[in-house]
C-alpha cells in the first residue's frame, strides 16, 4: 500500500515566520507534487519535482519554494508566511517520469497564518 | 497552460438516481483525464481515468465519457448510494514529455439525499 506521509496535520504560524511542510513517500516514486486546496478553488499546483534536486514551478509558485534532497522526501517552504497562505496543503507522489499515472495524496497539512 | 472548468459546483440527487458531472478543458494536447473523489476529511483518491484513445470507460456504477472534438468529459454515477457523497474533482494532463502536474477542476460537491 502506497503511503504518503505529511509531517504535520495542523499548524498555526504568525505572519513573517518561515514554515516547513514535510512530505515522505515510501514507494520509490519519481514524481512528487505540492498542491494547495481552497474551498471553491479546487486543487492548485504549487511546485512539482520529477527527480532528486529537480523542481518545476506549477500554477501558483509565488511565495513558495521547495526542496528535494532525497527521492522519498519533498519539502514545501514558505519563506515568510502571509495570511493569504492560510490553506490546506496536499502532497502527492506518482510513478514514472514523463508519463501519466495515479496521484497518491497525503492526508494534508492545514496551515493557519495569523 | 491548461484550464479545466467543472460543473456543477454542487449536485444534490435522490438515493438511487443517477448523477452526472461535466468538465471541459482548453488544451487540445491533453490526453489523460482522471477523476478523484474526496470524502469529508480525507485525501483525494483516484476512482476512474480515461485516455484520449478511448471514448468511454466503465467500472461498475461509474463511467466516464470523453469527447475530444468538443474537449469535454463527464463522470456518470448510476444507482447512487450514501457513500457516494463526496467532492469529485476532474483533471486533465498532457503526457507528451516531462512530468507535469495535473490541472484540476474546482470540484463538485455531490450530496445523496436519502
Amino acid at each position: 500500500d502506497v503511503k504518503v506521509t505529511q509531517s504535520s496535520r495542523y499548524l498555526v504560524k504568525r505572519t513573517g515566520e518561515k514554515v516547513f511542510l514535510e512530505c515522505v513517500q515510501d514507494m520509490d516514486h519519481e514524481n512528487m507534487f505540492w498542491y494547495r486546496q481552497d474551498p471553491g478553488l479546487g486543487l492548485r499546483l504549487i511546485y512539482f519535482s520529477y527527480d532528486v534536486k529537480m523542481k518545476e514551478k506549477g500554477d501558483i509558485p509565488e511565495g513558495y519554494s521547495v526542496s528535494r534532497e532525497k527521492k522519498e522526501r519533498f519539502s514545501l517552504i514558505l519563506e515568510s508566511a502571509s495570511t493569504n497562505q492560510t490553506s490546506m496543503y496536499l502532497c502527492a507522489s506518482s510513478f514514472l517520469t514523463g508519463s501519466t499515472g495515479e496521484l497518491f495524496f497525503g492526508e494534508g497539512s492545514r496551515l493557519t497564518v495569523l | 497552460g491548461e484550464n479545466v472548468e467543472q460543473h456543477p459546483s454542487t449536485l444534490s440527487v435522490q438515493e438511487g438516481d443517477s448523477a452526472v458531472i461535466k468538465c471541459t478543458y482548453s488544451d487540445s494536447a491533453s490526453n489523460y483525464f482522471p477523476w478523484y473523489k474526496q470524502e469529508l476529511g480525507k485525501r483525494p483518491q483516484l476512482i476512474i481515468d480515461i485516455r484520449s484513445n478511448v471514448g468511454e470507460k466503465k467500472d461498475q456504477r461509474i463511467a466516464v465519457t470523453l469527447n475530444k472534438t468538443a474537449k469535454h468529459f463527464s463522470l456518470h454515477i448510476t444507482e447512487t448510494q450514501p457513500e457516494d457523497s463526496a467532492v469529485y474533482f476532474c483533471a486533465a494532463q498532457y503526457s507528451g514529455g516531462g512530468a507535469d502536474g495535473l490541472t484540476f477542476g474546482k470540484g463538485t460537491h455531490l450530496i445523496i439525499q436519502p
